[in-house]
């Protein structure tokens, strides 16, 4: 079965560091990967999305994330981080099975001053 | 464009007592999904609507059924709520069921059963 495994639930970071969170997946097949993010109190909204093609993906927000085959991971970057990044952020994979996104269980970004 | 919207925002029930929470989408969207969301286990499918007039369990169905009323609204009923239903629940929406498909979330709404 397909899981999504995001590496430490909390994430703090000083405003202008590097942004670094982790997300490994397990698949017999290439599966297709996402990133979500959630502010607080709000749904959730796209950041990047790898289906095929280039394997680093730039999104919203100065965010990028890179699937590497070989390690099974899609692990999420922003160069500097801004106090407004401070939200949940989910992995999420399909398997190729119709409408089963399979979640992480989350990230929760915080940013000091 | 609203994109996706829930109500209620918030909801507090008894044991045993009954619920519809509403969803609608103005995406003009195929496909449409009931997620819930609890500490530490991240998103969970409940159900999911591929096209008007078909709906499918999802990881997490009982205690739970779905109503595709027309294209734009996706319902989700609790007929004998338990506190372990307590939890945020999200709808979502999106073009079709490909992979290539973006899903679109509400805002959610917060259920708490005593």
């Amino acid at each position: 079965a397909q899981s999504v495994t995001q590496l430490g639930s909390h994430v703090s970071v000083s405003e202008g560091a590097l942004v670094l969170l982790r997300c490994n997946y397990s698949s017999s097949v290439p599966p297709y990967l996402f990133w979500y993010v959630q502010y607080p109190n709000q749904g959730l909204q796209l950041l990047l999305k790898y289906t095929t093609g280039a394997t680093l993906v730039k999104g919203i927000n100065g965010f990028e994330a890179e699937f590497k085959k070989s390690e099974t991971s899609f692990h999420l970057t922003k160069p500097s981080a801004h106090m407004s990044d401070a939200a949940e952020y989910f992995c999420a994979a399909y398997t190729g099975t119709a409408s089963k996104l399979t979640f992480g269980t989350g990230t929760r970004l915080q940013v000091t001053l | 464009n609203a994109g996706v919207t829930q109500t209620p925002k918030f909801q507090v029930l008894k044991t045993g007592q009954s619920m519809t929470l509403q969803c609608a989408q103005d995406m003009n969207h195929n496909s449409m999904y009931w997620y819930r969301q609890d500490p530490g286990m991240g998103l969970r499918l409940i159900y999911y609507s591929a096209s008007e007039g078909t709906t499918d369990k999802g990881e997490v169905p009982n205690g739970y059924n779905v109503s595709r009323l027309n294209k734009r609204e996706f319902s989700l009923r609790l007929e004998s709520a338990a506190p372990s239903q307590t939890s945020v629940y999200f709808c979502a929406s999106s073009g079709g069921t490909s992979v290539q498909e973006t899903q679109y979330f509400g805002p959610g709404t917060r259920l708490l059963v005593l």
